[in-house]
């Protein structure tokens, strides 16, 4: 069964501060991806990536920043966390190239920025 | 413009169908999902589709219409578990093929 976690579940944060979000897939896809969810938006990419090393931007990657250390890992930073960055944070990872196009997605991290 | 068109709400009654629409407008196809979320949930999977026509999986069918950029999700005998948000999403081999542009989800709302 595929497998993607997040952590953590749920952050407080203040203005101004730093924040991390991480996220590990044991389904080893090549690509994974980071999204926002705020209602009346739907999901929209902030960064993703397709293999270990490589980070490229999504459709509102400014004040977000991502790295992919590894397969199985890929994180979200938030060097100067802002109030509009309150929102729900999906990881997802895939691997479009077979003939199938499914995306698996963590939890969920909820952020609220102070 | 680029986008993914879905209505916001939909209602049906238990023992019924549902049809969730889709309309998409991207510079290149490579193929449609959708998925489901609940509630305070992470969106899961449904089913894929690249090919023109219905493809039937049970309860959840699937038809595409590439020429016309339109796509519906139908439900068949509904149970009040199905409410949920639907999501369709878009695999656009425009400018960068690892993009998905997704709907905004339509809610559908299954009474008894």
């Amino acid at each position: 069964e595929a497998a993607v976690t997040q952590s953590p579940r749920n952050k407080v944060a203040v203005t101004g501060g730093k924040v991390t979000l991480s996220c590990n897939q044991t389904n080893n896809h090549n690509n994974m991806y980071w999204y926002r969810q705020d209602t009346g938006h739907g999901l929209r990419l902030i960064h993703y990536s397709y293999g270990a090393g490589s980070t490229e931007k999504g459709d509102i990657p400014d004040g977000y920043k991502a790295s992919r250390p590894s397969q199985e890992n890929f994180s979200l930073i938030l060097e100067l966390a802002t109030p509009s960055q309150t929102s729900v944070y999906f990881c997802a990872s895939g691997d479009p190239g077979l003939g199938g196009d499914t995306q698996y997605f963590g939890p969920g991290t909820r952020l609220l920025v102070l | 413009g680029q986008g993914v068109e879905q209505p916001a709400k939909l209602m049906s009654v238990e023992g019924t169908f549902a049809r969730v629409n889709c309309t998409y407008s991207t510079s290149g196809f490579n193929g449609l999902s959708w998925y489901q979320q609940r509630e305070g949930q992470a969106p899961v999977f449904l089913s894929y589709v690249v090919l023109d026509g219905l493809k039937d999986s049970g309860h959840f069918s699937t038809f595409l219409s590439r020429s016309n950029g339109y796509s519906y999700l139908l439900l068949t005998e509904l149970q009040i578990k199905d409410s949920a948000s639907y999501l369709c999403a878009v695999r656009d081999t425009g400018t960068n093929a690892y993009k998905v542009i997704f709907g905004k989800g339509t809610h559908l709302h299954v009474l008894p």
